[in-house]
């Protein structure tokens, strides 16, 4: 979406960690989200993160949120194949009726032997 | 455990002709979404529900539709299809206010030819 950002493409070694960067603008934004979309398929919940945290860990997943840069980043640690995917960050944008997820631009992964 | 159900997985319909997806939200989930992901876009907003009252609207086109029924599973019509509607179309549910809940199913693929 326009209000979210990401750099399009990562290319990285199979081993090696990954860092996936999102810059958001709306700042009432409550909660934030990583999302893995593999081809063709569905949009896969990874972690989300609160606004009033800076950090959470799961396993090889790593998020890290700069409030004040409106800045987020998911790093993956020891990267797989089968972490090829698209990445989308998203946010809460609350709205008058509801709440609704606004999508970055997705972030395609590329892991290489 | 259950998660979101849509149908059909694949669609095929020619243009000006008329589909109707339909979405089986997680049980006890009171809000549904529908978000339309075109080729290598990032999915955007259409319609939301919050028990079987339509909560937020965001990029729906006019010959769409849609409706959340007695049971909470929602159906989104399209009239007058055109070659532009070829595309990912996703369901989601969460309980309102647990923002962190957001299940997406699989996804419809429709085609337009």
């Amino acid at each position: 979406g326009e209000d979210v950002e990401q750099s399009l493409f990562l290319s990285v070694r199979e081993g090696d960690s990954s860092v996936i960067n999102c810059t958001y603008t709306d700042s009432s934004s409550t909660y934030l989200y990583w999302y893995k979309q593999e081809p063709g398929a569905g949009l896969q919940l990874l972690t989300y993160i609160f606004s009033n945290m800076d950090m959470k860990q799961d396993q090889r997943l790593t998020v890290l949120l700069n409030k004040k840069d409106k800045h987020l980043s998911l790093r993956i640690a020891d990267t797989q194949t089968g972490d090829s995917a698209i990445y989308f960050c998203a946010e809460i944008l609350l709205t008058g009726g509801g709440n609704k997820l606004t999508f970055g631009t997705g972030t395609q992964l590329k892991v290489e032997l | 455990a259950a998660g979101v159900i849509q149908s059909p997985r694949h669609l095929i319909k020619e243009k000006r002709e008329t589909a109707t997806l339909k979405c089986y939200p997680i049980p006890r989930h009171d809000t549904v979404y529908w978000y339309q992901q075109g080729p290598g876009q990032d999915p955007q907003f259409l319609i939301s529900f919050y028990e079987k009252m339509q909560s937020d609207k965001g990029s729906i086109p006019d010959r769409f539709s849609a409706q959340q029924f007695s049971d909470y599973h929602s159906e989104l019509n399209m009239s007058s299809l055109e070659l532009g509607d070829s595309a990912l179309y996703f369901c989601a549910s969460s309980i309102r206010v647990q923002r962190h809940g957001y299940t997406f199913g699989s996804g419809t693929r429709l085609t337009v030819v």
